[in-house]
């Protein structure tokens, strides 16, 4: 049973343009999430999080928007460049013991 | 970069070996979980700890066990390696509800 569902393996925007990842969760006891960005050969590293006291955090060019009624939260890149071509992994806390699950993830792709 | 060291970094062994891997960690964080990344699966968690000698089971805990005797290190053991255990495998720290930080990766190939 995925808790943490990123339906699109797939993303491809061009250089300059908005890319939109979005991220369904299930579990209604998640109070906070974070998007990573992964590099082959690399481990993730943290872009952006938010609490589910929040509904939107930004950071330079990433924005992140959570929508707790929907349990749908998105990441928002603008603009896109070609370095942020990476898969990019939604995560969630479940509350208690800060277990952390993980998405499948999404490849993007930003060409020129 | 969080001082999060995983070894080794790859390793060939074959089916029916125990293997362990090790997570060493600087930064005395509390919590440390291991996952592994496969594809069209991405990270799913294998175990994680929640303090020293306090552990609990993730999504894909099968045929893995883990101890944590001392604050820093995290030991992911495979007791009989699998071929369906070849895979990546990514150590990770954090502090209550802040960003984990990941080591760099193991890659396992049972052959």
């Amino acid at each position: 049973d995925q808790q943490v569902k990123q339906n699109s393996p797939s993303l491809s925007v061009q250089e300059g343009r908005i890319s939109i990842l979005n991220c369904d969760y299930t579990n209604s006891m998640f109070d906070y999430f974070l998007w990573y960005k992964k590099y082959p050969a690399e481990g993730p590293t943290f872009l952006i999080s938010i609490s589910s006291i929040k509904d939107k955090n930004e950071d330079g060019r990433f924005t992140v928007f959570l929508n707790k009624s929907a349990k749908h939260l998105s990441l928002h890149i603008v603009p896109s460049q070609p370095g942020d071509s990476a898969v990019y992994f939604c995560a969630a806390f479940s509350g208690g013991y800060n277990k952390l699950i993980f998405g499948a993830g999404t490849r993007l792709a930003v060409h020129p | 970069d969080a001082g999060i060291t995983q070894s080794p970094r790859h390793k060939v062994t074959e089916t029916g070996t125990p293997v362990t891997l090790r997570c060493h960690q600087t930064e005395n964080h509390r919590y440390m979980y291991w996952y592994r990344q496969d594809p069209g699966h991405g990270l799913r968690l294998i175990h994680y700890s929640y303090g020293v000698k306090d552990t609990d089971k993730g999504e894909v805990s099968d045929g893995y066990s883990v101890s944590r005797s001392k604050t820093e290190d995290f030991l992911l053991t495979l007791e009989s390696a699998t071929s369906s255990q070849t895979s990546v495998y990514f150590c990770a720290i954090s502090e209550e509800n802040t960003e984990a930080f990941f080591g760099q990766g193991t890659r396992l190939t049972v052959v």
